[in-house]
């Protein structure tokens, strides 16, 4: 069946590093997907989209990288800082129904 | 302005009381959701509303009403609640169903007693 999930639950990154956040989904079809963060206490906060017609699209201090022929797509966070720490989530708004499928999350911490 | 507010923020509630949720926005958006969301999982969906009327029911139980009353406002009824019901539920909205990108509120923090 459909999926869109993140490879690992937890990442752990310097401050001041780059962070990298994977997403891998399983319809070929799918060619629109969105990064949400959400932080302790708060809703989900969209951060960047992408659509299958591009491979990369830049944002404040994020990208988003797409590779169409492995099925994945990455979240890209320059120089990450303290505010940065959060539960990130690819999703994909499903064309057929109109909802959006959430991967299960990647917890980013910052260390020190 | 992408502001979705949701009252109250936190809620106790025995088994046999009944409650309202209350989710507000003011940017002209024609779609609005009601999610349901669990410690270390992904918000789950549960009603769509779209131009204020319900679009879709993801087969929620019966204890769970919704409620439209403008274009603005969403309302979520509760009542007969189960402890397994304790989660974190959030609103969103949209421009309109199916256009992608949701706007979440902070989310009512639930716990049934």
């Amino acid at each position: 069946g459909e999926s869109v999930g993140l490879h690992l639950p937890t990442l752990s990154v310097q401050e001041g590093d780059n962070s990298i956040i994977n997403c891998a989904y399983s319809n070929s079809a799918s060619d629109y997907f969105i990064w949400y963060k959400q932080e302790s206490g708060k809703g989900p906060q969209f951060i960047i989209d992408i659509r299958s017609n591009m491979d990369k699209r830049q944002g404040q201090r994020v990208t988003v990288l797409l590779n169409k022929t492995v099925k994945h797509l990455s979240l890209q966070i320059a120089a990450t800082q303290p505010g940065d720490s959060a539960v990130y989530f690819c999703a994909e708004p499903r064309n057929r129904d109109d909802k959006i499928i959430f991967g299960k999350g990647t917890r980013l911490h910052i260390l020190p | 302005d992408t502001e979705v507010t949701q009252t109250p923020k936190h809620l106790v509630m025995g088994m046999t009381n009944k409650k309202s949720l209350k989710c507000e926005q003011h940017m002209g958006h024609r779609a609005m959701y009601w999610y349901k969301q669990k410690a270390k999982k992904p918000p789950e969906l549960m009603f769509v509303y779209s131009y204020e009327k319900l679009s879709i029911n993801e087969s929620v139980p019966s204890r769970f009403s919704p409620e439209c009353p403008n274009s603005s406002l969403l309302n979520l009824h509760l009542h007969a609640l189960q402890p397994e019901d304790s989660a974190l539920y959030l609103c969103a909205s949209s421009q309109r169903h199916g256009n992608g990108i949701q706007y979440f509120g902070a989310g009512t923090r639930l716990s049934v007693l």
